[in-house]
């Protein structure tokens, strides 16, 4: 079993609708979430970071974090066809050299 | 400007041929990373370096060797090179290790294909 898992798609929405994007993760020593968003033939980009359950918003980027069920999610609203991409959730523990362990990677498409 | 940049862009070569991937970040950055993502897009920590000294080093073959020469160069050596090490590698880069908030820079990644 991985570590983390994200479902991989695709997810195909109309643009203006919310894409919500889900990771499950295993270890509760994992204290910090991130979610990057990666474009076809391009490195990964940071998007959202977040160290605690609840909520933290970033323009039309909400990232969400449950500890208790080990359960992050990112929810993009508004939706516009430049968000289409492959976006990864990832975590890491306090004092582990940085080191980022990645869910598979969610292919979103949003349609015009 | 590249703030992470990595060279070649392409990589097709022969089975049990040795090749050498480099990158270069100008973000003046302490620590630098060699990422493998496979076909399933799924993105695994190969390396890290900090300050020219090796931090991490997960299951990987022994056949790959990075080799960081400055704080701003890091680069991979495969030997032998097998059908599955097909993938793109990516190379990263963050300003240290113990900020909770180090983000890590990522370049575009050289895509190898063995044949």
């Amino acid at each position: 079993q991985k570590e983390v898992e994200q479902d991989p798609g695709p997810l195909s929405v109309p643009e203006g609708a919310i894409v919500s994007l889900n990771c499950t993760y295993s270890n509760s020593a994992f204290q910090y979430f991130m979610w990057y968003r990666q474009y076809s033939r391009k490195g990964p980009e940071l998007l959202m970071y977040t160290y605690s359950s609840g909520n933290k918003e970033d323009g039309r980027f909400t990232a969400q974090v449950d500890k208790s069920s080990k359960y992050i999610s990112l929810f993009i609203r508004d939706s516009q066809p430049s968000d289409s991409a492959t976006y990864l959730c990832a975590v890491k523990r306090q004092a582990a050299g940085n080191k980022l362990t990645f869910g598979g990677g969610t292919r979103v498409l949003v349609k015009p | 400007d590249t703030a992470v940049s990595q060279t070649p862009k392409y990589l097709v070569t022969q089975m049990g041929n040795d090749k050498s991937i480099k990158c270069e970040q100008n973000l003046g950055h302490d620590t630098m990373y060699w990422y493998k993502q496979d076909s399933k897009k799924f993105l695994k920590i190969m390396f890290s370096y900090n300050n020219k000294e090796l931090i991490i080093n997960e299951t990987v073959p022994n056949r790959f060797s990075p080799k960081s020469p400055d704080k701003a160069h890091l680069n991979l050596h495969i030997n032998s090179l097998e059908l599955g090490d097909s993938a793109v590698y990516f190379c990263a880069s963050s300003s240290g290790l113990a900020g909770v908030t180090d983000t890590q820079y990522f370049g575009p990644g050289t895509r190898l294909t063995v044949l």
